[in-house]
């Protein structure tokens, strides 16, 4: 059974840094792109970033590049998610996913990232 | 970017037919392949995927769920309605990725 299970979201202050990280298991992990996907309080859902099967290459929604971090350990089965600079519309449940080819197929319970003072 | 247009609700009585559209802003269809695909989200729980590639019924999923549509106008039909599928349902495209994007998501209320 495919599971992605979240962890590491909180309260933080604005301008402050936190690091997520997504426990995946029931699946090769190193075959598959992952992705974080993420959902403010009463909004829809917005992709953040892409990484690839082997981390050899990452894509980012253009209002997290250069703040966001996509990483992976393969060796771990684990996905991270660093997010340095966070704002208060980075306020939102981040959701670790499955990314298969073209599609999100297995999603995690998700976590809560609140930002503010 | 391709942007995505759900309208925000639809009210169904149970054992009725639902139809949620979604319309994108330019065509996300490739040949034979139709990059639209469909996810279920109830309260308080992850999103769930229900279709892939517009017609393609995920994995686990009841045969209610179909899919339809190409270039820019895609259906999802739920026949019929149970009460388990009170839910919101969000659209998702794969034509032009990064970034993938998501309609804003169709709330499925009962009448």
């Amino acid at each position: 059974e495919v599971q992605l299970v979240e962890s590491g979201g909180g309260l933080v202050q604005p301008g402050r840094s936190m690091k997520l990280s997504c426990a995946a298991s029931g699946f090769t992990f190193n075959n598959y792109d992952m992705a974080w996907v993420c959902q403010a309080p009463k909004k829809g859902l917005e992709w953040v970033a892409t990484i690839s099967y082997d981390g050899s290459s990452t894509y980012y929604r253009d209002s997290v590049k250069g703040r966001f971090t996509i990483s992976r350990d393969n060796a771990k089965s684990t996905l991270y998610l660093q997010m340095d600079s966070l704002r208060s519309e980075d306020t939102a449940t981040y959701y670790c996913a499955r990314n298969k080819l073209s599609f999100f197929d297995y999603w995690g319970q998700g976590v809560m990232v609140t930002v503010s003072s | 970017d391709i942007v995505l247009t759900q309208s925000p609700a639809l009210a169904v009585s149970l054992g009725q037919r639902a139809t949620i559209s979604c319309r994108a802003s330019q065509s996300v269809s490739i040949s034979r392949y139709n990059l639209m695909h469909w996810y279920q989200q109830k309260p308080g729980q992850q999103p769930k995927l229900l279709i892939y590639r517009a017609s393609n019924l995920a994995s686990g999923i009841p045969a209610r769920f179909s899919g339809s549509g190409s270039g820019t106008d895609f259906t999802l039909t739920i026949n019929p309605v149970q009460a388990d599928d009170i839910a919101t349902y969000y659209c998702q495209q794969s034509r032009e990725s990064p970034p993938w994007t998501f309609g804003g998501g169709t709330k499925l209320e009962l009448k």
